[in-house]
């Protein structure tokens, strides 16, 4: 167990609903990213946060992905009308600044399956 | 940012040295080389970095090549929780601090 948490770990939805996934880092760690993986891929950088501003969000897979860090605790993923293509782990990873250096503490995911 | 390369697959026995290569010709002077690890299941996990020296820690050791344009993530001794997905990623200092991770190593280890 590293710290952070996810919830769901799993979400089955059906192609066109709204998901939202939580994600709560390590308490003292300003930096939050959000990642995605594929079968067979190394994680995929979507987006992330310092505090509650998203310093880097050009790499949202879409216009229908978005993220939110409000009090620059947890964080939150949502996709609109999911499509079969977005199934896949969605992960989130916190990392305290320092430095030139930040190792990334993962979470263990929230699995999304659309129908 | 500058790519990796690495093998997709390795088997190793357990209780053995393992040595996994990583290839990053067109790396730039200012990239770390960083190594995380997925075991299955599980999100990724810090094994280790470095710049241009040779590092050690209580996971691994990272070996450099004089011109960076290779590293080596060493186990000293393999064991079974060892089996996992190994990714060797470099980090541009104007990346924003996201990791780019590539399809990795696949390592299989075997009693």
């Amino acid at each position: 167990d590293t710290g952070v948490s996810q919830d769901p770990r799993h979400k089955i939805t059906k192609r066109g609903q709204n998901v939202t996934f939580r994600c709560d880092p390590i308490s003292e760690h300003n930096r939050l990213y959000w990642y995605r993986q594929t079968l067979g891929q190394g994680p995929e950088f979507l987006t992330y946060f310092q505090n509650e501003a998203q310093l880097e969000k050009s790499r949202l897979l879409s216009d229908r992905f978005s993220a939110e860090r409000p009090k620059g605790s947890f964080s939150t993923l949502e996709i609109q009308r999911t499509e079969q293509g977005d199934s896949a782990m969605y992960l989130c990873a916190s990392s305290l600044a320092l430095g030139s250096y930040n190792e990334q503490f993962f979470g263990p995911g929230t699995r999304l399956t659309v129908l | 940012d500058a790519k990796t390369t690495q093998p997709n697959s390795m088997e190793s026995n357990e209780e053995e040295p393992v040595h996994l290569p990583c290839n990053h010709s067109t790396i730039s002077g200012t990239d770390y080389i960083h190594w995380y690890r997925q075991l299955p299941s599980q999100g990724p996990e810090y094994v280790i970095h470095g710049l241009t020296s040779n590092v050690n820690n209580r996971m691994a050791s990272l070996a450099i090549a004089e011109d960076r344009k290779s590293s080596t993530l060493i186990l000293h001794r393999a064991t079974l929780r060892d089996a996992a997905v190994y990714y060797c990623i470099l980090r541009a200092s104007n990346s924003g601090y996201a990791l780019n991770f590539g399809k990795g190593t696949s390592l299989l280890v075997t009693p």
